[in-house]
């Protein structure tokens, strides 16, 4: 199973946007609509942020939104607060045999 | 309130088994496919095993395929995984996952399994 893969980190000043990629191949992420996003704050457990590639869990900010293009999903943080800092997970459905994979994991960083 | 509250974690030597239980509340435990992921000391989460409503369908990852069992028991709300021949690469926070369709939308916070001598 070949790996997803993500910046290992992105940043920006509040209020700026920063976009995470998540690129896979035709057998995950461009295979499947079920790409999901995770935010995990330091210490904590992950925290679902969006699920079905673009919807967001009631609870979210508008601030988070997602696509996908082929094999590459993309989560974009609008506005970047403070409490954004943290690590972001994507995740895909990968079917029967193989289930899940996570990406690589990217570390947003507020300036 | 949906609650997911690991335990059986610890410290143990290389070839030695654990198991690892979760205690769930707050929803219809029967009625959800659940979820192992793991994740190494500073790495990223790796998807472990899951398993369906009534436990009769269990997948693993390739890296426990053979040595980690899933098994639930829907009359008790409780998940578990059993792990048997552990290498230190198992070593990580395991965290039992509630699965709604095809995201994880409850998470556990997690329960430490050290595998060293």
């Amino acid at each position: 199973q070949s790996a997803v893969t993500q910046p290992r980190s992105v940043s920006g000043s509040p209020g700026q946007s920063v976009t995470i990629s998540c690129t896979g191949t035709n057998s995950d992420v461009g295979g499947y609509n079920y790409v999901s996003w995770y935010q995990q704050l330091p210490g904590k457990a992950p925290k679902l942020m969006i699920y079905d590639v673009s919807k967001r869990p009631s609870g979210v900010p508008d601030r988070f939104s997602a696509s996908k293009s082929g094999n590459t999903a993309s989560l974009t943080i609008s506005g970047l607060q403070a409490e954004d800092e943290g690590d972001y997970y994507c995740c895909s459905y990968a079917g029967t045999y193989t289930s899940y994979v996570f990406g690589t994991g990217t570390k947003v960083t507020v300036l | 309130e949906v609650q997911l509250v690991e335990s059986g974690g610890g410290l143990v030597q290389p070839g030695g088994s654990l198991r690892l239980s979760c205690a769930a509340s707050g929803f219809t435990f029967s009625t959800y496919w659940m979820h192992w992921v793991r994740q190494g000391p500073g790495e990223g989460l790796v998807w472990v095993s899951r398993t369906n409503t009534d436990g009769s369908i269990r997948k693993y990852a390739d890296s426990v395929k053979g040595r980690f069992t899933i098994s639930r028991d829907n009359a008790k709300n409780t998940l578990y995984l059993q792990m048997s021949s552990l290498r230190a690469e198992d070593t990580a926070v395991y965290y039992c996952v509630r699965a709604d369709n095809y995201r994880f939308d409850y998470w556990g916070q997690g329960s430490l399994v050290t595998v060293s001598s």
